[in-house]
């Protein structure tokens, strides 16, 4: 399965733009780039995925660099609420799991 | 759209004792679920997929006879803890995807604590 590689934790402050970027240069040319986000005691919350182009949604931006190894997930204006562990997910074309990695740990100041 | 229910939230148990745990999609169909399982301060680990109306896939490490699973409908998946011991504490969560096109919803996770 490929794997994906995030900065452990991240900071920023309330009201400026986050990007959180995600290495994963074995990805193969099927599998979707996914990115959840999880709160203590909760499960994991859907943020956004795609395959090739960028992508945009009510809550995040996904940028996916033009040879797919690499991407970033952009929380246009960081909120309290935005505080949480960010998982960059690979979703194999061959098997349909999600395999987890440690994600990164984001803290917004205010 | 694409709501998973989980429930119970959270469960004590006796040693000894099975818990069952459901996994429900409530707007859409699921011929697959995934059931993953978190210790504090971890990763999420893939434990099973669940296929409905055939059995589970079990991950690398995790027993079979001590975790059942069962999809016996669209919409429903069911993980059993059997003769659960306090090792089996953690935090269980599934979750479930209209199709790859849509991403996964997940649940909101099961609290067991074995006593």
């Amino acid at each position: 399965d490929a794997k994906t590689t995030q900065p452990n934790s991240m900071e920023s402050n309330e009201e400026e733009p986050v990007h959180l970027p995600c290495n994963h240069s074995t990805i193969s040319g099927t599998d979707y780039i996914h990115w959840y986000r999880q709160l203590p005691s909760q499960g994991p919350e859907y943020v956004i995925h795609g395959l090739t182009s960028n992508v945009n949604n009510r809550m995040a931006s996904l940028a996916i660099a033009e040879d797919r190894k690499s991407s970033t997930l952009i929380l246009h204006r960081a909120t309290l609420r935005d505080a949480a562990v960010y998982y960059c997910i690979l979703d194999s074309s061959n098997t349909g799991k999600l395999i987890f990695g440690q994600g990164t740990t984001l803290q917004v100041k205010p | 759209g694409a709501v998973v229910s989980q429930h119970p939230s959270w469960v004590i148990c006796k040693s000894g004792t099975s818990v069952k745990i459901e996994c429900r999609s409530l707007d859409f169909q699921a011929t697959t679920m995934f059931w993953y399982r978190q210790f504090p301060k971890q990763s999420l680990m893939l434990m099973a997929t669940s296929n409905e109306g055939s059995k589970a896939t079990y991950e690398q490490g995790v027993e079979k006879d001590k975790f059942l699973i069962n999809h016996a409908s669209l919409t429903l998946s069911t993980l059993t803890v059997t003769s659960a011991h306090p090792e089996d504490s953690s935090f269980y969560i599934c979750s479930a995807s209209p199709g790859r096109d849509y991403g996964y919803t997940f649940g909101s996770g099961t609290r067991l604590t074995v006593v």
